[in-house]
């Protein structure tokens, strides 16, 4: 059971470089989320998804884009990264949004930026 | 907008004796809450969550987690805490925004498991 995967595990970015974080589930779940987490700050909300096709913001959207052409993939573009952005990123998915469904989250990239 | 405080960035117990990681929110109008817990370079792993119901939810490892309304509580506590239980515990409250489930996360209390 693979559940969900990033990519990369980890990177050391150039500042001002575009990069794109990897997330794939096997779950069929609708809702798929971004979090980035930082110390003393916990996790925080990037973009999410309710299904394919639809995304929206989170609390923390600038300098991130998202797309969601298909129902297992939601893969995280930073356009133009800043040392900022430095941080572990996590995946998460939920069978249906607006429910109060268990999130499931994946192993993380950590990025540094440079 | 809804918040979750875990006041305490850390806290000790020695293997053997009860274990209580706080949590507190604030949220407009009925509270989903979850706990997570996260070990070492991975990502978190669901605990056990409070939809409604019973006030006490048991969740995975002996873990459970008593929901008080008045005092808009959501302790974690084990009664017997296992070394292996160390690690980074967030407490989390669900709240609607448009269409999306949208959980706010705690800043996490990291558990000191000791001999």
């Amino acid at each position: 059971i693979a559940g969900i995967t990033q990519a990369p595990t980890s990177q050391i970015l150039a500042a001002g470089r575009r990069m794109t974080l990897r997330c794939t589930q096997d779950m069929r779940h609708n809702a798929m989320y971004w979090y980035r987490q930082d110390l003393g700050l916990g996790l925080r909300l990037i973009h999410y998804s309710n299904t394919a096709g639809t995304t929206g913001k989170g609390e923390v959207p600038d300098g991130y884009s998202v797309s969601r052409a298909n129902t297992d993939d939601f893969p995280l573009t930073l356009a133009s990264a800043v040392p900022s952005q430095t941080s572990v990123y996590f995946c998460a998915s939920s069978p249906i949004a607006g429910s109060p469904d268990t999130q499931y989250f994946g192993p993380g990239t950590r990025l540094t930026v440079l | 907008a809804q918040s979750v405080a875990q006041p305490e960035d850390q806290v000790n117990v020695a293997e053997g004796n009860p274990l209580t990681v706080k949590c507190t929110y604030s949220v407009s109008g009925n509270p989903y809450l979850f706990w997570y817990v996260q070990y070492p370079n991975r990502g978190l792993q669901f605990l056990l969550k409070y939809i409604t119901g019973d006030n006490l939810v048991k969740g995975s490892y002996g873990f459970e987690a008593e929901f008080n309304k008045s005092q808009t509580s959501f302790h974690l506590k084990k009664p017997s805490a296992l070394v292996s239980d160390s690690a980074l515990y967030f407490c989390a409250v669900r709240a609607l925004t448009g269409t999306a489930s949208k959980l706010t996360f705690g800043t996490g209390t990291r558990l000191q498991v000791t001999l």
